[in-house]
């Protein structure tokens, strides 16, 4: 199963981008990678999922690398509000169905 | 509106006894999952289940039961058997099985508390 490593915390400036960066070295071909966030005492939130391609919706854009091998969600504004632990997931394999692993995450800190 | 709904969201357990989480999707969703999370922790899976009438042990089953006996219900019993049961416990649900593409959505989770 594909895992993922995600800095244990950063800050970001009010207004300007969040870039949080995630390294799936193990992902295999058929894996998506997702985006969810979770703020205190919150069922996680989904944000945004990709398999190759660089994504993009109305919360965030992803941008995955060519080897699939790391990516990086951006959220293009940082507000207060995105102050949150955000998970990078892989999903596991066909054999254990669509479960989500969850690491530690990383914790977002938008500041004024 | 379509969407998971965990109850309670605040409960106390006394030791020794079993207590029930409710879980109830009315996305029509296949496949349901229970999370436990600690203070400060990731997410840890309890028990998932594909369809009606199935579910399979997670990572960390041992003390808790479920049952799916109808598609959009998914309850967990937290039972006299585990034995550090405080957490937030969080449900969840995915369109279907077998897919990695589809998302999964989460219910608002539940407190316990053993005094």
């Amino acid at each position: 199963d594909a895992k993922t490593t995600q800095p244990t915390s950063m800050d970001c400036a009010e207004g300007r981008a969040a870039n949080l960066p995630c390294n799936h070295s193990t992902i295999s071909g058929n894996e998506y990678v997702y985006w969810y966030r979770q703020i205190h005492s919150q069922g996680p939130q989904y944000i945004i999922h990709g398999l190759k391609n660089n994504e993009t919706n109305e919360m965030a854009s992803l941008i995955i690398t060519e080897d699939r091998k790391s990516s990086t969600l951006i959220l293009p504004h940082a507000t207060l509000r995105d102050t949150a632990v955000y998970y990078c997931i892989v999903r596991v394999g066909d054999n254990a169905g669509n479960m989500l692993t969850f690491g530690g995450g990383t914790r977002l800190m938008v500041k004024p | 509106d379509g969407g998971i709904t965990q109850s309670p969201k605040y409960l106390f357990r006394k030791e020794g006894q079993n207590v029930t989480l409710s879980c109830e999707q009315n996305l029509n969703h296949d496949a349901m999952y229970w999370y436990r999370q600690d203070p400060g922790q990731g997410l840890r899976l309890i028990y998932y289940s594909q369809i009606v009438n199935d579910f399979q042990k997670g990572d960390i089953a041992e003390g808790y039961s479920v049952s799916r006996e109808k598609k959009e219900s998914f309850p967990l019993t937290v039972t006299s058997a585990q034995k550090n049961p405080t957490a937030f416990y969080l449900c969840a649900s995915n369109p279907s099985w077998g897919f990695s593409g589809n998302t999964i959505y989460f219910g608002e989770g539940s407190w316990l508390t053993v005094v």
